[in-house]
């Protein structure tokens, strides 16, 4: 699987987008992005993929660019309780087993 | 529904012991994963299974075994518990892949083992 780069850390005020970047240089063309957060030590949360179309949902949109090495996550109206760490990964479709590898992600800090 | 259930929350082990550490989803998952988190870093996988008996090996699966006899479970055994086992344990489950699209991992909340 590709690996993936993202910040280590960001500040958002409230109710502003949250803008997260992630590179994927070498990323495959069946590879997904996938999106997952992380609150306080608590499972992981799936947000968001995608393959190459920009993709919308209730939680979040995800834009990924033309050539495909990077992509963002759009939080459009960030709140205090999407202060988490997320997770941008890469994944091979298999057909077997499929398995996500996770990085150590962006910590957001969201404030008043 | 419940989703993925992980029990304990919490334990302690002294240096040597065993224990189980169980995961339970009611979503009808055929995929179920084993995952551990240590201070500051990402996941890291233990050990995966694609069904009812068959499973295979992650990226960090010495000193851990697991089975699925059901569809339903799939406990992690510690057998000889270390200090380095000393980590946050997360269970997930997910629908095999299907055509093209395939579906996010659900979570549980996870067993805070400290070995000591």
């Amino acid at each position: 699987d590709a690996k993936t780069t993202q910040p280590p850390s960001m500040d958002c005020a409230e109710g502003r987008a949250a803008n997260l970047p992630c590179n994927h240089s070498t990323i495959s063309g069946n590879e997904y992005v996938y999106w997952y957060r992380q609150i306080h030590s608590q499972g992981p949360q799936y947000i968001i993929h995608g393959l190459k179309n920009n993709e919308t949902n209730e939680m979040a949109s995800l834009i990924i660019t033309e050539d495909r090495k990077s992509s963002t996550l759009i939080l459009p109206h960030a709140t205090l309780r999407d202060t988490a760490v997320y997770y941008c990964i890469v994944r091979l479709y298999t057909g077997t087993a499929s398995k996500l590898t996770f990085g150590t992600g962006t910590r957001l800090q969201v404030t008043l | 529904n419940a989703g993925v259930t992980q029990t304990p929350k919490f334990r302690i082990l002294k240096i040597g012991q065993s224990m189980t550490l169980q995961c339970t989803q009611d979503m009808n998952h055929n995929y179920m994963y084993w995952y551990r988190q240590d201070p500051g870093m990402g996941l890291k996988l233990i050990y995966y299974s694609v069904g009812a008996g068959i499973t295979d090996k992650g990226e960090v699966p010495n000193g851990y075994n697991v089975s699925r006899s059901t569809t339903e479970d799939f406990p992690l055994r510690l057998e000889l518990a270390a200090p380095s086992q000393t980590s946050v344990y997360f269970c997930a489950s997910s629908y095999s892949l299907q055509g093209a699209r395939s579906y996010g991992y659900t979570f549980g909340s996870g067993t805070r083992l400290t070995v000591v």
